[in-house]
């Protein structure tokens, strides 16, 4: 079957790095997104990873390791505007997005 | 660039009722859209996969008698739910692949509409 493990949620300070881990199972693999939700909110998206390694782009970075089947997303420097949930979606052999309910994770002062 | 919007953001309705929501790539011409659902906290559930000029495909368990789904041009899907229900509230949000884009793969959502149904 198809399946993605995050964390539920995790707490961060404002400022401080995070690493938001995310571990998947697919038939087939077509790349991996992350997307950021804000509650009440359309998902944004941040990053699309296909080839193994890590992608940056501003606070942001995504790094992806086929063979294991995993990914995270690591952001840097913290605002209170970050406080949201984050989704790693891995796309399918269909190019379908397989979607987990996400990590919530919440900035503190 | 990559915009979509959707429309209406917000719709409150009587039980028995159709809604129609439509989803628009503003800045790029989109041959698939996406339509999701969210109930609070769980993660998106994808309903169906519009294509422009063709029939949407549903996915398992999503009556597409009840979710009726028209991509009649590059930069426009409607979603109608007809005669809805109380348990057909829900957020509702549409997706598009930008095919001009480097990353063709890459869905772009809008805002969503949120449904409530008394």
């Amino acid at each position: 079957g198809q399946n993605i493990d995050q964390p539920t949620e995790m707490t961060a300070t404002e400022g401080a790095i995070v690493q938001i881990n995310c571990t998947y199972q697919t038939s087939g693999f077509n790349g991996l997104f992350w997307y950021q939700q804000h509650a009440g909110e359309a998902p944004t998206f941040l990053s699309y990873n296909v080839l193994d390694g890590l992608e940056e782009k501003g606070r942001f970075s995504s790094f992806l390791s086929r063979s294991k089947g995993y990914s995270y997303l690591l952001l840097k420097e913290l605002q209170m505007k970050d406080s949201a949930s984050y989704l790693c979606a891995p796309m399918d052999s269909n190019y379908q997005l397989i979607w987990g309910a996400g990590t919530k994770l919440i900035i503190k002062p | 660039g990559a915009v979509v919007s959707q429309h209406p953001s917000r719709v409150i309705c009587k039980s028995g009722t159709s809604v129609k929501i439509e989803c628009r790539s503003l800045d790029f011409q989109a041959t698939t859209m996406f339509w999701y659902r969210q109930f609070p906290k769980q993660s998106l559930m994808l309903m169906a996969t519009s294509n422009e000029g063709s029939k949407a495909t549903y996915e398992q368990g999503v009556e597409k008698d009840k979710f009726l789904i028209n991509h009649a041009s590059l930069t426009l899907s409607t979603l109608t739910v007809t005669s809805a229900h109380p348990e057909d509230s829900s957020f509702y949000i549409c997706s598009a692949r930008d095919l001009g884009q480097g990353a063709w793969e890459t869905q772009y959502f809008g805002p969503g509409t949120r449904l409530l149904v008394l």
